[in-house]
């Protein structure tokens, strides 16, 4: 079946970086871009950026520019998404998705909508000294 | 960057209910909007998409409609395994947003 496994529960010190992987299984990796969502405790998602694994080309929250860096290993079906300048509010759970394409057709045009149909199970990110 | 301001915020409802979620995209969005489930402990859950189309396997009782800017997520009559947070999100741009989440309480 379709899943994305992600790596285990991190706990780092201020001003350190992490790296959460995302490995996917049950489909060509390359196919669809991924996406990086992240929670912290009883708060609401918050989008931080995509990739495309076939290209490595990303595109990132404005929040997070020059702190997240987003990149795969295609032989091995993997994304991963490292955060650097770790801060106390980066603490959060971490998830990766799957980002799908459908072509829908509005008056006899066709478009295509993209959503998050596939999620990892998230990984808990703790900053703290 | 696209905002999304859901409403209500949280809303509490008994079994049985129709339950209706408000979206708002401060600008147009066509039909790119989406809507998640999120349980407590759990990964959010598509429900919508481009949304009104029902992702593969999710109960018919959910619905949703609008285009443009304003956009309505329906539960028509609300089940135990309902109770959850709700969230739109727009793909309209390359830079995803999600709403604020509306909390599904038992009255």
């Amino acid at each position: 079946q379709v899943q994305l496994v992600q790596s285990g529960a991190e706990v780092k010190k201020p001003g350190a970086s992490v790296k959460v992987s995302c490995e996917a299984s049950g489909y060509t990796f390359t196919s669809y871009d991924i996406n990086w969502v992240r929670q912290a405790a009883g708060q609401g998602l918050e989008w931080m950026g995509w990739m495309n694994p076939n290209s490595g080309n990303t595109g990132y929250a404005q929040k997070f520019l020059g702190r997240v860096t987003m990149t795969r290993s295609t032989s091995i079906s993997t994304a991963y998404m490292e955060l650097s300048s770790l801060r106390s509010e980066d603490t959060a759970v971490y998830f990766c998705a799957r980002e799908i394409g459908v072509s829908l057709v509005q008056g006899a045009i066709p478009y295509y909508y993209y959503h998050m149909d596939v999620w990892g199970q998230g990984t808990t990110v703790t900053v703290s000294s | 960057d696209i905002q999304m301001t859901q409403s209500p915020s949280s809303l509490s409802a008994s079994v049985g209910d129709r339950v209706t979620i408000t979206c708002r995209a401060s600008q147009s969005i066509n039909r790119y909007l989406n809507w998640y489930q999120q349980k407590p402990g759990q990964a959010p859950k598509l429900l919508i998409y481009a949304a009104s189309n029902l992702q593969s396997g999710v109960p018919s009782g959910f619905s949703g409609s609008g285009s443009g800017t304003d956009f309505t997520f329906t539960i028509s009559s609300l089940q135990p395994e309902d109770f959850a947070t709700y969230y739109c999100q727009q793909s309209y741009s390359t830079f995803k947003t999600f709403g604020q989440g509306t909390k599904v309480e038992i009255k």
